[in-house]
This record gives C-alpha cells, structure tokens and sequence, in this order.
C-alpha cells in the first residue's frame, strides 16, 4: 500500500463549480500537509499548507485535514479555467521524531479541468 | 529572482550514454532537492543536500546515479550509463533552511533514453 494514495481523475468541471479533491494516507506521523499544483510543462508550486487537524482558508482554497481517518481535502470554490492544473498532496513528518528535514511524500496527483 | 533555473529543458539520448542535468537554486537557499516524476511512479525523492552536503540519498535508485553540489550555486545529476526506464522528468527544488514549510520547484528537464 502506497503511504500517500490520491485518485488520479481525470476530473472535468464547469467553471463557477465547487471543486473536492482528495488524499488519504496511512503514516500517522503525517503532521503537516500540504498542497502543490503543477500545470502542465512547469514545476510544483506550493499552494497552501495546514498543520495538523482542522481547515485553513485561502481565497477561493480552503484545505481540510481529518486525522482520525487520515483524510486530506482541497476545496475551489468559484472554480475558475485557470485553474486547470494537477494537484498533488504532500504530507509530511513532524519536525521532532521524523526526519531532520522536510521530506516530502507525494500523492499521484489528481489532473482537474475547468471548462468554460 | 529568476527562481531555481535547471538545464538542459529537453534531453534525448541513446541508451548508454551519459547524462548530466544542471540546476541552479535559488540565491540564498542552502537546501537542494532531486526529485523524478514519472506516470507510474509520481514524484519521488532522489536525494537531499543541505549547505552543498548530501543527507539523504535514500532515493537515488541505483549507482548509476550520482549527484554532486561543488557549491551552493549549482547542483548536477549524472546517469551514466543511461537505460530506458531512466526517461522521466527530473525536478530541482531548493529551500532557505531545511524545507519543513515547501520548497521551489524548477521546471524539470526531459529527459528520453531511446
């Protein structure tokens, strides 16, 4: 079993639609999470992060961790075709216990389209 | 800032040969990262330098690779020799600290082993 699992998709929206894109892993020493998006031909960029359980409000993102089911969400609302993109979640260890850095685990990444 | 710069964009080569990729971090960053993402696979660390020192290599998936930081501007990756299943795109990242809070990707090279 993979440590960080994120369905792929293909997921296809219309724009103005509420996006949900999801991960679950199996690492309960996952503490920080985090969320990249990559569009097509560039790098990852950091979008956003949380620490622990809880959400965390950015603009139109807002990112959800559930640590009882080791469940993570990435939530667009008002989705727009520039976010057409993939998206990767990337947990990792606590600072203490873990590794000595920020050793990133990487889901598959899901490809999100938004259709005008 | 021009961000983390890595060269060659594409590189096509013949089974065999050897590659090296270039990545130049970010000013001021003392953390480097390789990474690879492939369809099947995603993205994987290869390995991990901080202030131009290897930590972690963990990743690096056989000696036919080898990654060097002479200095804290500039990092490469070497295959040699190349084989197919080498074809991936490969990620720099850098850092300012140990990257507990992300770091800066590259736009990756290319790389096809025919």
């Amino acid at each position: 079993q993979k440590e960080v699992e994120q369905d792929p998709g293909p997921l296809s929206v219309p724009e103005g639609a509420i996006v949900s894109l999801n991960c679950t892993y199996s690492n309960s020493a996952f503490q920080y999470f985090m969320w990249y998006r990559q569009y097509s031909r560039k790098g990852p960029e950091l979008l956003m992060y949380t620490y622990s359980s809880g959400n965390k409000e950015d603009g139109r993102f807002t990112a959800q961790v559930d640590k009882s089911s080791k469940y993570i969400s990435l939530f667009i609302r008002d989705s727009q075709p520039s976010d057409s993109a993939t998206y990767l979640c990337a947990p990792r260890w606590t600072n203490a216990g873990g590794t000595s850095y920020g050793k990133l685990t990487f889901g598959q990444g899901t490809i999100l389209t938004v259709h005008p | 800032d021009a961000g983390v710069i890595q060269s060659p964009r594409h590189e096509v080569t013949e089974m065999g040969q050897e590659v090296t990729l270039r990545c130049k971090p970010i000013s001021g960053h003392n953390s480097l990262f390789w990474y690879r993402q492939t369809m099947m696979r995603g993205l994987e660390l290869l390995i991990y330098f901080n202030n131009n020192v290897p930590i972690d290599d963990s990743g690096m998936p056989e000696d036919r690779f080898s990654a060097k930081m002479p200095n804290a501007s500039f990092s490469t990756l070497k295959i040699q020799p190349s084989e197919p299943r080498d074809s991936a795109v490969y990620f720099c990242a850098s850092s300012l600290g140990a990257g507990f809070y992300g770091y800066t990707f590259g736009s990756g090279t290319r790389l096809t082993v025919v």
